[in-house]
């Protein structure tokens, strides 16, 4: 057990710009979550994948946000055209079944200049 | 929906000493889980305690312990003899029972533990 690994840890970019964040779960753990936690507040539910399949969004998840999860191991969210407002600690988390904790990564900080 | 609200921005204790961190909660459903996770600085988050809203026994681990208060919506966590690493950010979360168990956090507690 490896603990839910996510890349990169810091990421710079210019406004207009497009991103991508890597998530790598905990071998067999079927539940992925992304969270995204600005400065000051708790985490906000994102996305959830069982498997490959993308189950609930959030509201938050404007268009720009696309997250994927092909094969059912690691999953990527991607960010077009980002915005100040993106700016924020984006969270992973994984779980092996109903009913069970979820599992957090470190994080990737995103920071628009 | 479920909303989770956490009024004590901030919290300090002496080493040795016990603190307890507040919760409040909103849902209106029947099978839910209520969490406390901890989050260092510049560290992943960490659960520190989970109740499942029908076991009527507080949920204890080791230092850490709660109150769950069903009837009032009160879901407390209380640290006893406090340690210097128990220094983070505190968050406590609810979710649903069943779909995606998606976590709700309330904005967190920062608890600064004092030698």
């Amino acid at each position: 057990d490896t603990g839910v690994s996510q890349d990169p840890r810091h990421k710079i970019t210019k406004r207009g710009q497009n991103v991508t964040f890597r998530c790598d779960p905990i071998s067999e753990h079927n539940r992925l979550y992304w969270y995204r936690q600005t400065l000051g507040q708790g985490p906000e539910f994102l996305t959830y994948f069982q498997n490959e399949a993308q189950l609930e969004k959030s509201r938050l998840l404007s268009d720009r946000f696309s997250a994927e999860r092909p094969k059912g191991s690691f999953s990527t969210l991607e960010i077009q055209r980002t915005e100040q407002g993106d700016s924020a600690m984006y969270l992973c988390a994984s779980s092996s079944r109903d009913n069970q904790p979820q599992h957090f990564g470190d994080g990737t900080r995103l920071s628009i200049l | 929906a479920q909303t989770v609200t956490q009024s004590q921005p901030e919290m300090s204790v002496q080493e040795a000493e016990t603190v307890t961190l507040s919760c409040t909660y909103d849902t209106s459903e029947s099978d839910y889980y209520l969490f406390w996770y901890k989050q260092p600085p510049s560290r992943q988050m960490i659960l520190v305690i989970r109740q499942e809203a029908y076991k009527q026994q507080n949920a204890t681990e080791n230092r850490f312990s709660v109150n769950f208060q069903k009837a009032a919506k009160s879901f407390s966590l209380k640290i006893s003899d406090s340690q210097l690493g128990d220094a983070a950010m505190y968050f406590c979360a609810s979710s649903t029972q069943g779909g995606s168990e998606k976590l709700v956090f309330g904005k967190g507690t920062k608890l600064t533990v004092n030698p």
